[in-house]
């Protein structure tokens, strides 16, 4: 079946690095755009990046460009998000969803979700 | 970058009620909104596109529409299982940005 699989995410010091993966299935991952989203404990909920199905191309929201590299490997079939310079205001449930086609286009699948924690 | 004003942030309804929902957004997006249902604990799941038009799988007691900036969610009778909070999010442009959320709660 259509599934999103998240991991790597833990507990980090301020200032540290994570990365995430994203293991995609039952569908051609290489035609589909994805996202990264995360939700802070409690709050609602946060776009962070998009990658292109080719990686041509990719966006950032503000609070984590520069910080923040979206990477993708279609022959694996994955997703990454490098997060470095860490903060506690990243803190979050990170969710990757694919999007078939091109940049503007509605979120199709989300997967379960991966905690980071940012704390000393 | 565009903002998406939901409202309510939560309301109480009954099993049975037409329940609706309102995004507005800041400039125009089209038809580039989404809506979204999560439950305590679970990822959020797509419930539509495209202003109106339902995921695959989604019941037709869900329903969206438009008029300019302003965009509904309607639920036409709600049932135990739609007790969830629910976003509206505009693809318009990125930023892709998430209205504040609607909390569905039990009368």
């Amino acid at each position: 079946q259509v599934q999103l699989v998240e991991s790597g995410g833990g507990v980090v010091q301020p200032g540290g690095s994570l990365r995430l993966s994203c293991a995609a299935s039952g569908f051609i991952f290489s035609t589909y755009g994805m996202h990264w989203v995360r939700q802070a404990p409690g709050k609602g909920l946060e776009w962070v990046t998009f990658i292109r199905y080719d990686g041509s191309s990719k966006y950032y929201a503000d609070s984590v460009r520069g910080r923040f590299t979206i990477s993708r490997d279609n022959s694996k079939n994955t997703l990454y998000l490098q997060m470095n310079s860490l903060r506690a205001e990243d803190t979050a449930v990170y969710y990757c969803a694919n999007g078939e086609g091109g940049d503007y286009v509605a979120f199709d699948i989300w997967g379960q979700g991966t905690m980071v924690t940012v704390s000393s | 970058d565009i903002q998406m004003t939901q409202s309510p942030s939560s309301l109480s309804a009954s099993v049975g009620d037409r329940v609706t929902i309102t995004c507005r957004a800041s400039q125009g997006i089209s038809n580039y909104l989404a809506w979204f249902q999560q439950k305590p604990g679970k990822a959020p799941k797509s419930l539509i596109y495209a202003a109106s038009s339902l995921q695959s799988g989604v019941p037709s007691k869900f329903s969206g529409s438009r008029s300019g900036t302003d965009f509904t969610l309607t639920i036409s009778s709600l049932q135990p299982e739609d007790f969830a909070t629910y976003y509206c999010q505009q693809y318009n442009s990125y930023p892709l940005t998430f209205g504040g959320g609607t909390k569905v709660e039990i009368k």
